[in-house]
């Protein structure tokens, strides 16, 4: 399978524990975002990532919140001191950006999502 | 505001009604309009990219269209199968803060009854 993946794909923690989950990208795309998702909500902007380079980061992203993309491949989103409202799904997606103007450069492909529910 | 807003909330259809899904926005200079199908506990699968007014894509049963101001996604002879949310999301151009950003609608809930 060559689409993006999310690792592990439930995670029920207790409060105030930390939770780490995993993306890997479509292999050839330089751009990976994440994102949060709530029950009829749309997608949540939380990060950017341009190959290993952090470029941007919501306003709404608490301290608590930390992502990496150490070799521009796959990616790590953290959690620290979770708490309930934290409950979301969480999902990555990637992209592949192009030269040139307009292309398929932001047409996001999404991973199956990573369900946390903090208790 | 950069803004995008899905109508109606939900549609409830029998097999074979056709119907249409609307996305309207109000971002100037659109770079890109995205939709997407989600089905529950899944994450959003890519659909179609429009670019320009006048524009259309098809797929199957799915057509979907854009103007100066809003985007339709038309279902013909729908069948359960397409039961899902359907999600809109734009592109605006680049400034401090947007880059690259999507902006997104709540999506439409359609459920396509045999």
């Amino acid at each position: 399978d060559t689409g993006v993946s999310q690792n592990p794909r439930h995670k029920i923690t207790k409060r105030g524990q930390n939770v780490t989950f995993r993306c890997d990208p479509i292999s050839e795309h330089n751009r990976l975002y994440w994102y949060r998702q709530t029950l009829g909500q749309g997608p949540e902007f939380l990060t950017y990532f341009q190959n290993e380079a952090q470029l941007e980061k919501s306003r709404l992203l608490s301290d608590r919140f930390s992502a990496e993309r150490p070799k521009g491949s796959f990616s790590t989103l953290e959690i620290q001191r979770t708490e309930q409202g934290d409950s979301a799904m969480y999902l990555c997606a990637s992209s592949n950006s192009a030269s040139g103007a307009i292309s398929s450069y932001n047409e996001q492909f999404f991973g199956p999502g990573t369900r946390l529910t903090v208790l | 505001e950069d803004q995008v807003t899905q109508s109606p909330e939900a549609l409830r259809l029998q097999e074979g009604e056709s119907s249409s899904l609307n996305c309207s926005y109000t971002v100037s200079g659109l770079r890109g309009l995205f939709w997407y199908r989600q089905d529950p506990g899944k994450g959003p699968e890519f659909l179609f990219t429009l670019y320009s007014a006048g524009e259309e894509k098809e797929k199957e049963r799915l057509k979907a269209t854009l103007t100066k101001k809003e985007s339709f996604l038309h279902i013909t002879a729908p069948k359960p199968e397409d039961s899902a949310t359907y999600l809109c999301a734009v592109q605006a151009p680049y400034n401090a803060g947007n880059n690259r950003k999507l902006i997104w609608g709540l999506g439409t809930s359609l459920a396509v009854n045999p």
